[in-house]
């Protein structure tokens, strides 16, 4: 079974500066994805980035872009210029054929953006 | 178009009820999830459907939990019994396999 961890359960930055979020997992499949969602307050879950393992180069996504270590297992998300509508719960996710396509949650970070 | 919509919003039930959750999911996915999401934690995996048929249950806490997508459209998850420990916020969602899946607002079940 596949784990993936946050460990930072809490985060804040000021608005417009840089921050990243930590992201491990445990697999010992070859093929899979990952994933970044953000969950407001009004619990809609949204897709920031995507990253397929068998690609090398890093996922971006205008301010958003991902550190993919997959020796590591590791899959931090950078936030740049951060903006006061970026303070959310941040869940990383797993998924892969073998599970059916199932996305496994990590428990996530809350992030606060401060004027 | 439309995005996944799911109702009720909110559920208030009284232990040892039945309830019933609903999930449109987008026109044309094939593929529709289930999950759970208590406070404070990230969501689990309940059930997947490919198609009418549940392809992996294996995330149903126990036999109270069942869900239906006879047509291979809309599905409804169904909890027996209720518990409150059944009391979390419900997620569908829906793709095509292997692709992005698109998460519908939540049904949040309260059980007294």
């Amino acid at each position: 079974a596949q784990t993936v961890t946050q460990s930072q359960p809490e985060m804040s930055v000021q608005e417009a500066e840089t921050v990243t979020l930590s992201c491990t997992y445990d697999t010992s499949e070859s093929n899979y994805y990952l994933f970044w969602y953000k969950q407001p307050p009004s619990r809609q879950m949204i897709l920031v980035i995507r990253q397929e393992a068998y690609k090398q180069q890093n996922a971006t996504e205008n301010r958003f872009s991902v550190n993919f270590q997959k020796a590591a297992k590791s899959f931090s998300l950078k936030i740049s210029d951060s903006q006061l509508g970026d303070t959310a719960m941040y869940f990383c996710a797993f998924m892969s054929p073998n599970s059916g396509y199932a996305l496994n949650f990590g428990k996530g970070t809350s992030l606060l953006v401060t004027p | 178009g439309a995005g996944v919509s799911q109702t009720p919003s909110n559920k208030v039930t009284e232990k040892g009820k039945y309830v019933e959750l609903r999930c449109d999911p987008i026109s044309g996915h094939t593929a529709l999830y289930w999950y759970r999401q208590s406070l404070g934690q990230g969501p689990e995996f309940l059930i997947y459907f490919q198609g009418t048929g549940a392809a992996d249950d294996s995330g149903l806490p126990n036999d109270r939990f069942f869900a239906v997508r006879p047509e291979g459209s809309v599905s409804t998850l169904k909890i027996q019994r209720t518990e409150r420990g059944d009391s979390a916020v419900y997620l569908c969602a829906t793709g095509n396999q292997g692709t992005e899946q698109f998460f519908g607002p939540g049904t949040r079940l309260t059980v007294l």
